[in-house]
């Protein structure tokens, strides 16, 4: 089972900084999903990167997949209170689909 | 919305008892997934079902079973609870899984808490 690490693990923040959260994995990554889950709700998915060296923009979210497919980042520009969450990490090895292993998470914080 | 319900969204039962989550997938969804999500384990895959079989398993217990019926809602079943058992309980829907970048839409969870 690959393993997905995240960090930071918590991250609290004034309204309009920049942000970027990490996900790492030892083994290459076949494709990367991006979710993030606010309090009371279920994860609802922001992006899926396949190819090494992509990035795709969401409004002020920018997702990256490194070039060797180990590692993706999501930067946040000038975040807002609605941004805060759960964001979440996960890949389901390109052997079993839908059968999603996540990373733990980074609780990011905004406050006004 | 995601159009995933499950039901019920709270749930307090004591250890030694047998509780039933049960989710709804999104019209026309085949493919229902049944995720445990703890602070200390994060959200971990427990099992799959597609058209009414089993097709994945994650680390699910075995004191846990599930099923997915004809009109393709699921049941989750989690006997002999034991405090650690106390989780949020997720259900995910997709239409087939037919790719490795498969959307999943996932339901509001059920929280046990067990006592």
């Amino acid at each position: 089972t690959q393993l997905l690490e995240q960090s930071p693990q918590f991250l609290s923040i004034q309204e309009g900084e920049n942000l970027t959260v990490y996900c790492n994995s030892s083994s290459v990554f076949s494709s990367l999903q991006w979710y993030r889950q606010e309090p009371g709700e279920g994860p609802v998915l922001l992006v899926t990167v396949v190819t090494g060296g992509e990035v795709k923009k969401l409004k002020r979210l920018t997702f990256q997949f490194g070039d060797a497919r180990k590692d993706s980042s999501l930067h946040i520009t000038a975040a807002q209170p609605g941004d805060t969450g759960l964001y979440l990490c996960a890949s389901d090895g390109g052997t079993s689909y839908g059968k999603l292993t996540f990373g733990q998470g980074t609780i990011l914080t905004v406050h006004p | 919305d995601s159009g995933v319900t499950q039901t019920p969204k709270h749930l307090i039962t004591a250890t030694g008892q047998r509780v039933t989550l049960r989710c709804s997938p999104r019209s026309g969804d085949l493919s229902v997934y049944w995720y445990q999500q703890s602070l200390d384990q994060g959200l971990q895959f427990l099992i799959q079902y597609y058209n009414g079989e089993e097709r994945a398993k994650g680390n699910i217990l075995e004191r846990f079973s599930a099923q997915q019926f004809p009109d393709l809602h699921s049941e989750l079943n989690l006997s002999s609870l034991e405090l650690g058992d106390s989780a949020l309980y997720f259900c995910a829907s997709s239409p087939f899984p037919q790719a490795s970048n498969e959307k999943l839409f996932f339901g509001s969870g059920t929280q046990l808490s067990v006592l």
